[in-house]
Formats: structure tokens, sequence, C-alpha cells
């Protein structure tokens, strides 16, 4: 199965930063890479798919590059309905469908 | 609109089975796979398997084989995810969820979840 591995696991940023998020993954998957935002309490949100192709009524400050093995997740500037936790996951490969660890992005 | 409508909460002890409804409206059931996803407390998502709604064909995941059963009642727009010999790390809320296109594994819709907890 592939492993997608996310950095950092969780971050501190202040509103207007701009945020990376990174994803690795343990073989090339080509641009086969969704991100979603997961609120507490709430299902995950689908952000961005095929790596970088922003999903309708996502705002555009979300954007996302990479193919292959590397891929970024960018928020422009964070607004403070982005606090949230951030997945990536991939569909090149399956199944299994996997999922990255997280990354939890906290209020400085 | 697509909505994903699922049952409530439930509280089962170690040893039984849980049956968890997915209710779907707003799109062609058959068009499109259904996925199970489940989130332990304070954990990653971790992807079960999915269902072929048209033919009823399924895909587990390995860690899940012989425990998980899918299946689904075209008459009514609704899959089932069953599990069973459960233990206590069973314990999550479990999704089900849609993909953006058939055969796509880009999940557009959710489920609002379902709590399922194993405790004695």
């Amino acid at each position: 199965a592939i492993q997608l591995t996310q950095s950092p696991s969780s971050l501190s940023a202040s509103v207007g930063d701009r945020v990376t998020i990174t994803c690795r993954a343990s073989q090339g998957i080509s641009s086969a890479l969704a991100w979603y935002q997961q609120k507490p309490g709430k299902a995950p949100k689908l952000l961005i798919y095929d790596a970088s192709s922003l999903e309708s009524g996502v705002p555009s400050r979300f954007s996302g590059s990479g193919s292959g093995t590397d891929f970024t997740l960018t928020i422009s500037s964070l607004q403070p309905e982005d606090f949230a936790t951030y997945y990536c996951q991939q569909f090149n490969s399956y199944p299994p469908l996997t999922f990255g660890g997280g990354t939890k992005v906290e209020i400085k | 609109q697509v909505q994903l409508v699922q049952s409530g909460a439930e509280v089962k002890k170690p040893g039984a089975s849980v049956k968890v409804s997915c209710k779907a409206s707003g799109y062609t059931f058959t068009g499109y796979y259904m996925h199970w996803v489940r989130q332990a407390p304070g954990q990653g998502l971790e992807w079960m398997g999915r269902i072929n709604p048209n033919s009823g064909g399924t895909n587990y995941a390995q860690k899940f084989q012989g425990r998980v059963t899918m299946t689904r009642d075209t008459s009514i727009s609704t899959a089932y995810m069953e599990l069973s010999r459960l233990r206590s790390d069973d314990t999550a809320v479990y999704y089900c969820a849609r993909e953006m296109i058939f055969g796509v594994v880009i999940i557009s819709y959710w489920g609002q979840g379902t709590l399922v907890t194993v405790s004695s």
C-alpha cells in the first residue's frame, strides 16, 4: 500500500500568515492526490483534487502543487475559519485508499 | 443536492456487531461507488472499503477482511456497513462517502458520521 507522510503534524500560525503543508508519497502517484479540510465534529471537506485543481466554492487562497511523490498545500493568507486539520489522500493505486496522518493548524 | 444521511449513534459490547446505514439522495444511487471511512477519537482517517451500488461488488481494506460486510438496497438508495466481532479499538466515527466521478476516488460528499462506541 502507498503510504503518505504529512509534515508538520501540527503548526501554529497567525491570521494573515502564509502556511505550507507537505505530503510525501512512498512511491510515485502522478497527480492523483487530494486535500481535505476537517473541523472538529465535522466530516472532511474536499479542497483540492488532481494535486492542483481547486474544488468549486473553495477560496482561491488555497492552492496545491506537486506530482510524483512530493506535494504541497498552501494557504496564502490564513483566515480565522482556516484553523482545522488537513489531510492528503492518494487515489493513484487502490485498494487500499490511503490518507496522510493529518496536519493540525492552530492559532498562534 | 447530494445528501448522505447516516443512522444514529450506537453503543455496543465487545464481540457484538454493528450495522450503519447511509441513505443517499439527490443523485442516481447506482452511478457512484460508496466508500466507508472511519476515524477513531483524536486520530486520522482510515479507509475501510467500498461498494459498487450497481453490481453490489465490494473491495475491503485488508485490515477489515473477514469482519466487514458492505451491502446496499437500491430500492431505497441506502448503503450499509456491518462490522462484526467488535473490539474497543473499533470505537470511532464511521462515515459513508461518495466519489466525485465513478471509479475515481476523490471524495466529494460525506455523510454526517455515525459514532460507534464499543464498551463493556
